[in-house]
């Protein structure tokens, strides 16, 4: 079975400055992907970045990116120019893209970001 | 386009009391699924379904029961409420491989 450690419970920065989240995660398979996701206090999920497992290339959304390192098997998101919106909680989460298995979503445990202005 | 759709958003129950937790997506996707948020615990998977008539348990199933009549229901009941069934519940659709899921808003349940 596959696992996700977020094992940062909490981080602060400061407002336009970056900071990194750090995920790893365990899996025997070879075809995956990678999500972050920001619940922010309304409790909604949404969805921030997705990573494919055979990309070799960091996605990135604006100020959001990730470090995706397949061998290492971790997955970090940096957030540039932080922003008071940003503070939230982050999840990581893993997907396998085998059949009949790709509806379910492994999660780490969340981290808690604030932002100090 | 509603996305995700779950009621009620907040509910008290009593212990033994039984209840459904609803949720209907009208973006036609096949998997859909029900997690609970605790605290430090992350989301964990109660259920899902790959399409109509086809359900599975997750990583802690027990106390819930679920059925998929149509692509755009997946009901989530809760036969006989614990107090440990306290919880926010999430349920979350995608379309097939690769996606992201999409969230409901949640549902607050509290059982004393």
């Amino acid at each position: 079975a596959q696992t996700v450690t977020q094992s940062q419970p909490e981080m602060s920065v400061q407002e336009a400055e970056t900071v990194t989240l750090s995920c790893t995660y365990d899996t025997s398979e070879s075809d995956y992907y990678l999500f972050w996701y920001k619940q922010p206090p309304s409790r909604q999920m949404i969805l921030v970045i997705r990573q494919e497992a055979y990309k070799q290339q960091n996605a990135t959304e604006n100020r959001f990116s990730v470090n995706f390192q397949k061998a290492a098997k971790s997955f970090s998101l940096k957030i540039s120019d932080s922003q008071l919106g940003d503070a939230a909680m982050y999840f990581c989460a893993y997907r396998s893209a085998a059949t009949g298995a790709n509806s379910k979503l492994t999660f780490g445990k969340g981290i808690t970001l604030s932002v100090r202005p | 386009n509603a996305g995700v759709t779950q009621t009620p958003k907040f509910q008290v129950l009593k212990t033994g009391q039984s209840m459904t937790l609803q949720c209907a997506q009208d973006m036609n996707h096949e998997y859909m699924s029900w997690y609970r948020q605790d605290p430090g615990m992350g989301l964990r998977l109660i259920h899902y379904s790959v399409g109509a008539g086809i359900t599975d348990q997750g990583e802690v199933p027990n106390g819930y029961n679920v059925s998929r009549s149509t692509t755009e229901d997946f009901p989530l009941r809760l036969l006989s409420a614990a107090p440990s069934q306290t919880s926010v519940y999430f349920c979350a659709s995608t379309k097939g491989r690769g996606g992201g899921l999409f969230f409901g808003e949640g549902s607050r349940l509290t059982v004393l």
